[in-house]
């Protein structure tokens, strides 16, 4: 089975542009994460969704980044416009509802923003 | 709001020696915990979980034991090896929201 998937894996961008992360999920799970992983704060939760549906919208987060979950396997996470400070990993994970919340992570999307 | 708190953020030991990752959480009613670690250029990757006080989980000769009266489940190994080093994350998972929370994280460097 493939894993989850995220594109792209390196991402150098402009202040002020709007950059899209991409993710694919396991194929079958239906809760799927955005975290943002930084060495200071470490894993932060963005956005989660279970079966498409919006849970949680990244509290702190909400005004420039925006996730979305157009079918069950396929999501993106949209940053506009994007800020120095967003410079981190962007890591994707899936999960199978009732699997007891273990995750699979994909390899992450490292965004640099100049 | 719930939490997760790792005290030590780097930990150095030499290969054979004992490991503890210390982790307390905040959260009310019975939260599942577990274990990720992260090798570089990676995801971070489940290494086990426990969901009752006093259950132990383990993996790969790693272990820890959920403590309700202590808030705590510490990450534990007997005998370290090099291919240990990465970063380990402890984790809660919040029973009625579904979502998961991550401590900060512990980045073990262990020498040969």
């Amino acid at each position: 089975d493939a894993g989850v998937t995220q594109t792209p894996r390196h991402e150098v961008a402009e202040k002020g542009q709007t950059i899209i992360l991409k993710c694919e999920p396991v194929s079958g799970h239906n809760d799927l994460f955005w975290y943002r992983q930084t060495k200071i704060q470490g894993l932060e939760l963005l956005s989660y969704f279970r079966s498409k549906s919006l849970m949680e919208d990244g509290g702190a987060f909400k005004d420039r980044f925006k996730a979305e979950m157009l079918n069950s396997s396929f999501s993106t996470l949209k940053i506009q416009p994007t800020e120095p400070k967003d410079s981190a990993v962007y890591l994707c994970a899936s999960s199978l509802e009732g699997s007891g919340n273990t995750l699979y992570f994909g390899e992450g999307s490292r965004l640099i923003v100049v | 709001g719930d939490s997760v708190t790792q005290t030590e953020g780097q930990v150095a030991l030499s290969e054979e020696d004992f490991l503890t990752i210390h982790c307390n959480y905040s959260a009310s009613g019975y939260p599942a915990l577990f274990w990720y670690v992260q090798y570089p250029g990676e995801g971070p990757q489940f290494l086990f979980r426990a969901s009752r006080d006093k259950e132990k989980g383990s993996s790969r000769g790693f272990e820890a034991t959920y403590n309700k009266e202590t808030t705590s489940f510490h990450l534990q190994k007997a005998s370290v090896q090099e291919s240990d080093s990465a970063v380990y994350y402890c984790a809660l998972a919040d029973t009625n929201a579904y979502k998961v929370i991550f401590g900060k994280g512990t980045h073990l460097h262990v020498l040969p």
